[in-house]
């Protein structure tokens, strides 16, 4: 089965400040996918990136950057000179491999990030 | 594309009523996710399609609850009776799968439904 963990419930920072989200993520399978998804008070939810299995090449885009480490079953993303118009829930997400035909996504519960003026 | 499609965005019920949500994925795409978001338990998979076909309705908390999708454009989420403990935001999401698996997800605006 599978499982992702944010142990991180809630984060308050002041802007302009870096701030990292954790996720760890455990599965079985050798082909994943990982997600970040977005959720701001408004509640839509917001794709970010994905990341496969196999790409541990880390990402940057714009203020964001996500840290893909395999070895560690981590997937963490960094916001750089946080803004108050990131103050969202940040969901980490985990699917398997497509012709498994398991394709639905397992969500982490979520970190409520704060960011004060 | 419009996106993925939830109707309605609001639904406030009295206990016992039947209550249907519905969901218009996203052209071309072929798998379907209902899922709920509680406080409680965070974001659950509730059942997913793929090709119009339940492929794992495991996480439908109990016989209450059905999903069905008649056709590729169209899926209905319906609580039948329900109770104050269904009080939650339902969201649909539609992926695309077929040359390119690793697509993200992309979701509706959700429901939220208040049960009194």
């Amino acid at each position: 089965a599978q499982k992702v963990t944010q142990a991180q419930t809630e984060i308050s920072v002041v802007e302009k400040e870096d701030v990292t989200l954790d996720c760890v993520y455990e599965t079985r399978d050798t082909t994943y996918y990982l997600f970040w998804y977005k959720q701001p008070p408004s509640g839509e939810l917001v794709f970010l990136i994905r990341r496969n299995s196999f790409d541990e090449q880390n990402e940057i885009s714009g203020r964001y950057s996500w840290n893909f480490q395999k070895s560690t079953s981590s997937f963490n993303f960094t916001i750089t000179a946080s803004q108050v118009v990131d103050s969202a829930v940040y969901f980490c997400a985990l699917s398997e491999a497509w012709d498994t035909g398991r394709r639905a996504l397992t969500f982490g519960s979520g970190t409520r990030l704060q960011v004060q003026p | 594309d419009a996106g993925v499609i939830q109707s309605p965005r609001h639904e406030v019920t009295e206990m016992g009523q039947e209550v249907t949500l519905r969901c218009k994925p996203i052209s071309g795409h072929n798998s379907l996710f209902w899922y709920r978001q509680t406080m409680m338990r965070g974001l659950e998979l509730l059942i997913y399609f793929n090709n119009n076909v339940p492929i794992d309705d495991s996480g439908m908390p109990e016989d209450r609850f059905s999903a069905k999708m008649p056709n590729a454009s169209f899926s209905t989420l319906k609580i039948q009776p329900s109770e104050p403990r269904d009080s939650a935001v339902y969201f649909c999401a539609s992926r695309y799968g077929r040359d390119r698996p690793n697509t993200e997800a992309f979701f509706g605006q959700g429901t939220r439904l208040t049960v009194v």
